[in-house]
């Protein structure tokens, strides 16, 4: 079966770094996403990933290693406002959207 | 550009009442539209998506449908709802070519079944 792993849940201090991790197994690959979700909201986009390495966005940052089915979002001088909670997606060979449970991110301060 | 629209944000509908949602894209032809149901803390499922006018592929048995009459166009239905189908449901489009293409989703509908 297709399966994304992330936590549930994780708590940082505002103004850290916390590294949000993903791992999959599907039927294919064809990229992996991040999106960011707040409370009663729908999902925007943040992320792309198809080759290895790491994409920079701002304070935002994902890497992708395809060969350990493994990806990850790192958040860098966090703010309240980054309280949300983080949606990995992989695409799979049918070109459809696998998605994991998401992980919530709470912001101390 | 592109701007997505969904309506309406909260619904509570009875057990064995029909349901239509409505979801529109401005701004592109010829999207991929979806139809994402996601319950409480869980993850986004995908109900049912479109690759044009009248073509709908349907991901989970269930007594929900969607039907696509116009290219920018899609609605999600029910003929008798159950209380298992209360959750938040979302649309997303997606542009039809395009490797990094995400996914661009409407504000969502929030369904009380009681």
């Amino acid at each position: 079966g297709q399966n994304i792993d992330q936590p549930t849940e994780m708590t940082a201090t505002e103004g850290a770094i916390v590294q949000i991790n993903c791992t999959y197994q599907t039927s294919g690959f064809n990229g992996l996403f991040w999106y960011q979700q707040h409370a009663g909201e729908a999902p925007t986009f943040l992320s792309y990933n198809v080759l290895d390495g790491l994409e920079e966005k701002g304070r935002f940052s994902s890497f992708l290693s395809r060969s350990k089915g493994y990806s990850y979002l790192l958040l860098k001088e966090l703010q309240m406002k980054d309280s949300a909670s983080y949606l990995c997606a992989v695409r799979d060979s049918n070109y459809q959207l696998i998605w994991g449970a998401g992980t919530k991110l709470i912001i101390k301060p | 550009s592109q701007t997505i629209h969904q309506w309406p944000a909260t619904l509570v509908q009875p057990v064995g009442s029909p349901l239509s949602l409505e979801c529109t894209v401005e701004g592109t032809s010829n999207p991929n539209l979806y139809w994402y149901r996601q319950a409480a803390g869980r993850g986004l499922q995908l109900l049912f998506y479109s690759v044009g006018i009248g073509q709908i592929s349907s991901e989970v048995p269930q007594n929900l449908s969607a039907s696509r009459p116009q290219d920018r166009q899609f609605i999600l239905s029910s003929k008798k709802l159950l209380l298992s189908d209360s959750g938040f449901y979302l649309c997303a489009w997606r542009a039809s070519l395009g490797g990094g293409s995400g996914y661009t989703f409407g504000s969502g509908t929030r369904l009380t079944v009681v």
